[in-house]
This record gives structure tokens, C-alpha cells and sequence, in this order.
């Protein structure tokens, strides 16, 4: 079965920090896909990864997938109150079509 | 549609009472999904279908769950006999066939409560 661990599993901090949050595995995974939830919405897409030692940038977000595509971490430069939310992990295998999910990390920045 | 639209977005509902929960896929997406998210939890596999065909149902929690898709748009997750473990937030997701593994499109979900 394939899991995926992510942590911390809680983060608070305050605005104008820097942060990184990181989704482990024991499995290989064809791609890694990095999802935000609200509170009462559903998880949003951010990012999806592929190759080994993959980094992408979003704005302030710098996803990096790893090597041997097991594991990836998600690191936020200058927190805002605005990214507020959970932050899942999730992946997934070609030609497959379980995506799996981590719990998550559910980061609070404080202004 | 434009996007993934789940109802009711709340459903409480008493023990033992039977309970459909409907999700509308975008427009043109084959492939659809059925998540169960609990309260502080990452999201839990129930089942998929690509038409209206389900792969794999071995997601779904117990037989009083089943989960049910016609004419490849709508779908329709039914739990029997609610029980209050079944208490969470159902997600539903659909992506396009021969899209990136993983990239799913989510409605907000039907928050259930079972009292």
C-alpha cells in the first residue's frame, strides 16, 4: 500500500516568515501534486512535479520533488496571512487512477 | 458546468436514515472520483469511475456504501443505514481522460452529519 507522511502536521507562524513543509514516501511515484484546501472548499491544484530532482516555482512557492521521485517538499518565503490553509501532498502513477493523499499540513500565519 | 458542483453541501440526517449524496462533473470530464475527508484528516479513497464504468470499488467503506454513474456525467454516492462513523465531508473530484495522473478538480464537498 502506498503512503504518503507529511509534516509537521501543524505549523504556526508569524507573517514574513519562511517555511517548509514535506511529503514522504517509501513508494515511487510517477508524479506529485501539491494541493491547498480553505475551510469549506475543496483542495485547489498548485503544482504538479515529475521528473526526479524537479523544483517549480509559484510566486513565493518553491515546490521541489526528489530524486528518486519518493518524496517532496513545499518551502514559502515570506509567509502571508493569505496562505493560510492545508496543504496536502497527493500522488499519483501513470496509468493508475488511485491518486493518494497525505493528511496534510495545516499552516496558520499570523499577522 | 464550470466547475465540480457537489449538493446538498450540508446533510444532517439520524442514524440509521439512508442518505444520497449527487455530484455534476466539469462538462467533457471522463473521470471521476469519490473522496471521504474526516475532520482534521488527509482525503480517503472511496471509488473512481472513467465512463460509467467503476474499476475498483474496494475504496468503499462497507457494503452500505455504493456509488453509481449514468450517462458518464453525474454521480451519485448513497450511503444505507448511516451510522455516525460515517460523519465527514464527501469530496467529489473528475479530471479528463489522458490528463496528468493526479490532477484532480474538486467540488466543496457534502459535509455529513450523522447525529
Amino acid at each position: 500500500t502506498q503512503l504518503l507522511e507529511q509534516s509537521p502536521q501543524f505549523l504556526s507562524i508569524q507573517e514574513g516568515e519562511n517555511l517548509t513543509v514535506y511529503c514522504n514516501s517509501s513508494s515511487v511515484f510517477s508524479s506529485l501534486q501539491w494541493y491547498r484546501q480553505e475551510p469549506g472548499e475543496g483542495p485547489v491544484l498548485l503544482v504538479t512535479v515529475v521528473t526526479g530532482g524537479e523544483v517549480k516555482k509559484l510566486k513565493r512557492l518553491t515546490f521541489q520533488f526528489g530524486d528518486a521521485r519518493k518524496d517532496s517538499s513545499l518551502h514559502i518565503t515570506a509567509a502571508q496571512t493569505g496562505d493560510t490553509g492545508l496543504y496536502l501532498c497527493a500522488g499519483a502513477n501513470t496509468g493508475g487512477f488511485k491518486t493518494i493523499f497525505g493528511a496534510g499540513t495545516r499552516l496558520f500565519v499570523k499577522a | 458546468g464550470a466547475g465540480v458542483s457537489q449538493s446538498p453541501s450540508n446533510k444532517v440526517t439520524e442514524k440509521g436514515k439512508d442518505v444520497e449524496l449527487r455530484c455534476d462533473p466539469i462538462s467533457g470530464h471522463t473521470a471521476l472520483y469519490w473522496y471521504r475527508q474526516s475532520l482534521g484528516q488527509g482525503l480517503e479513497f472511496l471509488i473512481y469511475f472513467q465512463g460509467n464504468s467503476a474499476p475498483d470499488k474496494s475504496g468503499l467503506p462497507s457494503d452500505r456504501f455504493s456509488a453509481e454513474r449514468t450517462g458518464g456525467s453525474v454521480s451519485t454516492l448513497t450511503i444505507q443505514r448511516t451510522q455516525q462513523e460515517d460523519s465527514a465531508v464527501y469530496l467529489c473530484a473528475s479530471n479528463i481522460a489522458g490528463g496528468p495522473a493526479g490532477e484532480l478538480f474538486f467540488g466543496e464537498g457534502s459535509r455529513l452529519t450523522v447525529l
